[in-house]
């Protein structure tokens, strides 16, 4: 079965300390990985994206993500956060089959960065 | 470029009255989608659209749901009759393409409180 796991709901962290997000997934098939950041009522806002090549991909605001196949996982990650990284983070994923474009997300990850 | 535009923002009614929420895609943006975000959960799919066609619609309840996309532009989800279990955010998307590479670009959704 085709599935989407964020391993944490929520992760304290102080200001300028490094923090990694954690998502799993299990697929039979290929996968086009996502992490989406969504702030107190906004919508969600594309952060990265892993498409193909380098497995290291980096995105916005400082934030990188590391795609393991051998380990179904694209852990988000960042050195150094600050406190307005604040936020709810999505794991998303698409898996290739079928002819059209679906998203299936992770439950979330509440980031509260502390002073 | 003007992002995906929604409203209202916020909804209260009571159970088993109908409510209707208005999405205003990127300009040209084939893809539409609709999805349903329970409080604690990542957003789910309920129906997505290529320009005015349905492309997928099978997570949608269509007992009570119902969703048009006029002349391949806006759209409008419907509820009739709203249930406690449908207070959640509703964010819309959109897309270029159906293509596995398509970025999704989400608006700040309609938050829905039944009661």
């Amino acid at each position: 079965a085709q599935s989407v796991t964020q391993l944490d709901s929520q992760v304290p962290v102080f200001e300028e300390a490094p923090v990694e997000l954690r998502c799993n997934y299990s697929s039979s098939v290929s996968v086009y990985l996502f992490w989406y950041v969504q702030y107190p009522n906004q919508g969600l806002q594309l952060l990265l994206k892993y498409l193909s090549g380098s497995t290291l991909v980096k995105g916005i605001n400082g934030f990188e993500a590391e795609f393991n196949k051998s380990q179904t996982s694209f852990h988000l990650r960042k050195p150094s956060v600050h406190i307005s990284d604040t936020a709810e983070y999505f794991c998303a994923v698409r898996f290739l089959s079928g002819g059209y474009n679906k998203l299936i997300f992770g439950a979330g990850t509440r980031l509260a960065v502390h002073p | 470029e003007a992002g995906v535009a929604q409203s209202p923002r916020y909804k209260i009614i009571e159970k088993r009255q109908s409510v209707a929420f208005w999405c205003n895609p990127i300009s040209g943006h084939a893809t539409l989608y609709w999805y349903q975000q329970i409080l604690g959960q990542g957003p789910k799919l309920l129906i997505q659209f290529q320009n005015n066609g349905v492309v997928d619609d099978s997570q949608l309840p269509k007992d009570r749901f119902s969703a048009e996309r006029l002349k391949g532009v806006d759209s409008t989800l419907k509820i009739q009759p709203a249930k406690l279990e449908d207070s959640a955010v509703y964010l819309c998307a959109s897309g270029t393409t159906l293509g596995f590479t398509d970025t999704q670009y989400f608006g700040p959704g309609t938050r829905l409180t039944v009661l």
